[in-house]
């Protein structure tokens, strides 16, 4: 079965002290590697995916990377609009159509 | 703007009163999700839909059901909702061609007293 596990569960940052989460994986195949963002009181909002190690995707302050093992959200001087749980999910070749597997998140908080 | 759009956002009901949250989509997706988020956790796959074709996790409560009249909407129904059962749900929406990436809704946030 599928396992994702993110870590640190929660992340105290001060405005621009750069940092990574992680997100470990176990997945027979992988056909998709998701980061999302999630506010609190609101649905998650898609980031990126990852299809295969090696893939790098940028947006604004976030960088993810892939592995054959896990995953790294990198946040650049982050800012205390940054301030989020971070989500992580994975699909794998394995799994039925429409299955997901997700993490429990990584609480991020940015203070000025 | 293409979206996920769920009614209501706050729900309050009574313990073992039914109730019935809506999902709607303008994607035009193929595939459609419930989760159930509880406070802190990952979210849980409740039930999704490829077109009209039906799925249920194993670990579902049969207390919950679903429906899915046609492309653009997906309601949730709980039938005799218990305070384990508040929660945030969540719609989501994908299609095959856009690398199967899920769009969600903004959540219902349920509480039963």
């Amino acid at each position: 079965e599928d396992q994702v596990t993110q870590s640190p569960e929660a992340l105290r940052l001060q405005e621009g002290e750069s940092s990574s989460l992680n997100c470990s994986y176990t997945v027979s195949g992988l056909r998709g590697l998701f980061w999302y963002r999630q506010d609190p009181g609101k649905g998650p909002e898609f980031l990126f995916t990852l299809y295969s190690a090696g893939e790098e995707k940028e947006k604004e302050r976030l960088k993810a990377t892939l592995t054959k093992k896990e995953s790294f959200l990198h946040i650049t001087a982050p800012k205390p609009e940054d301030s989020a749980t971070y989500l992580c999910a994975v699909q794998g070749t394995t799994d039925s159509w429409g299955k997901f597997q997700f993490g429990a998140g990584t609480q991020v908080v940015v203070t000025p | 703007d293409a979206m996920v759009i769920q009614n209501p956002r706050y729900q309050v009901t009574q313990f073992g009163k039914p109730v019935t949250l809506s999902c709607s989509q303008t994607l035009n997706h193929n595939v459609m999700y419930w989760y159930q988020q509880k406070s802190s956790q990952a979210p849980k796959l409740l039930f999704h839909y490829y077109d009209k074709d039906f799925n249920n996790e194993a670990d579902t409560p049969d207390n919950f059901q679903s429906r899915r009249p046609n492309t653009s909407f997906c309601f949730l129904d709980i039938r005799s909702p218990g305070l384990g059962d508040a929660a945030m749900y969540l719609c989501a929406t994908s299609s095959p061609d856009r690398g199967e990436t899920q769009y969600f809704g903004p959540g219902t946030r349920l509480l039963v007293l």
